[in-house]
């Protein structure tokens, strides 16, 4: 069974922190994506990674960076928490397919509180 | 650019009837579609998924979906719900000629089984 692996299941910190989101798959997947699931908007996509040290934003980058040093590894970091960035964060991964996109395999998700 | 629409943001329904939570999609290209199921405080688990096989796709807990191009639709159904189907469901699309490989997800139907 595929496993992706987030560090925390429940986070909080406090306005102007540096915050680090970790997540480890161990299916040798390609790709692996950050997302933030919030009440009626469902999941929208943070940032992304299809390598090693490769990454794209999404649909809502501002305020966060990534890092992905080793392939089953993808870091999601929040330069300086602010109360609006309060949410569920899922981490995920999937393999690329030919042509296709496979679907994706979920962490059960960071709830992080930002005070 | 790929998007979806789900068209309902609550269904209740009573324990023993039919299931529909409805769907439409927005792609350029053969997309692949999937349905995701998320029981409360847990991860997002895969119900199933489109690939450009058979059109009507048959997942797991009885749960089937149609993909209809002409309609842009792919809605999930079930002829019989459990109590134990009470849970949000997200539609959601991959369009591999876009280039974007992340899954779009939409907004969420939360789905009420009632004794």
């Amino acid at each position: 069974d595929v496993k992706v692996t987030q560090s925390s299941r429940y986070l909080v910190k406090r306005t102007g922190e540096k915050v680090f989101l970790e997540c480890v798959q161990d299916m040798d997947h390609e790709n692996m994506f950050w997302y933030r699931q919030d009440p009626g908007l469902g999941l929208r996509l943070i940032y992304f990674s299809y390598d090693v040290k490769m990454k794209e934003k999404g649909d809502i980058p501002e305020g966060y960076s990534v890092s992905r040093e080793k392939k089953e590894r993808f870091s999601l970091i929040l330069e300086s928490a602010s109360t609006n960035q309060t949410s569920m964060y899922l981490c995920a991964s999937s393999l690329s397919g030919q042509g296709k996109y496979t679907e994706a395999f979920f962490g059960q998700g960071t709830r992080l509180t930002v005070v | 650019a790929q998007s979806v629409t789900q068209l309902d943001s609550h269904v209740s329904v009573s324990e023993g009837t039919p299931v529909l939570l409805r769907c439409n999609y927005s792609s350029s290209y053969s997309p692949s579609l999937f349905w995701y199921v998320q029981h409360p405080n847990k991860g997002l688990q895969l119900l199933l998924k489109y690939t450009s096989a058979a059109t009507l796709v048959k997942g797991i807990n009885g749960f089937e979906a149609e993909f209809k191009k002409s309609e842009t639709s792919f809605h999930l159904t079930k002829p019989s719900a459990h109590m134990s189907d009470a849970a949000e469901y997200f539609c959601v699309v991959s369009d591999h000629s876009t280039g974007r490989r992340a899954l779009t997800f939409g907004s969420g139907t939360r789905l009420q089984v009632q004794p």
